[in-house]
């Protein structure tokens, strides 16, 4: 079984500061998928970067970047100089092939950008 | 179409009644997701296709829920003798294949909010 574990309810970053959204994970599989969605207030699931496990650079997206640290199975979102629009709920998933391709997402953090 | 399309957008339906849900997912896409959304919760898996048949529908909240896909395509999700605890978003998702490998992100519709009354 694999699980996705956000500990963090909600956050507040000040507008241009950078914020780290916390993600760790559990599976038993060695090759997998992680993924980093966001989903503003009117409902709609953006993708936003997406890390392998056998990668071994960070992936980065623009302002976005994944701090993939296997060992500690975790994968942080890093959001660079933080906008107003970045407000929203930001949803951690992962999905291998040993559980059926099947897409999992943690519990979500909502980060609220304060001007 | 560009994107993934779920219809209907909204539904009201009355506690007992059936009700049809539907996806049409991007072309070419073999890999189709359902999800139940509650306000402000996160995502609850309910069932996944690889092309049309499904290789996990643990996630189906009971026997009142089933699902099918034809043609490698379009999904409906039905929901029969509707409870009120079923009133959510339903998220309908799409990738090129599964996503267990590759970067082959999951492209999500709009939903459908029901809500039983």
């Amino acid at each position: 079984a694999q699980k996705i574990t956000q500990t963090q309810p909600g956050m507040f970053v000040q507008e241009k500061e950078a914020v780290t959204l916390d993600c760790t994970y559990d599976t038993s599989d060695q090759s997998y998928g992680l993924f980093w969605y966001k989903q503003p207030s009117s409902g709609e699931m953006i993708f936003l970067i997406y890390q392998g496990s056998y990668d071994e650079q960070n992936a980065t997206e623009g302002r976005y970047s994944l701090n993939f640290q296997k060992a500690r199975k975790s994968a942080n979102l890093v959001i660079s100089a933080s906008q107003l629009g970045d407000s929203a709920m930001y949803f951690c998933a992962m999905s291998s092939n040993n559980a059926g391709n099947m897409l999992t997402f943690g519990g979500g953090t909502r980060l609220m950008v304060k001007p | 179409g560009a994107g993934v399309s779920q219809s209907p957008s909204n539904k009201v339906t009355e506690k007992g009644k059936d009700v049809e849900l539907r996806c049409d997912p991007i072309s070419g896409h073999t890999a189709l997701y359902w999800y139940r959304q509650s306000l402000g919760q996160g995502l609850e898996f309910l069932i996944y296709f690889q092309g049309n048949s499904a290789p996990d529908k643990s996630g189906l909240p009971s026997d009142r829920f089933s699902a099918e896909r034809t043609g490698g395509s379009v999904s409906t999700l039905t929901i029969q003798r509707t409870q009120q605890e079923d009133s959510a978003v339903y998220l309908c998702a799409s990738s090129l294949r599964g996503a267990g490998t590759m970067n082959t992100e999951a492209f999500f519709g709009q939903g459908t909010r029901l809500t039983v009354v």
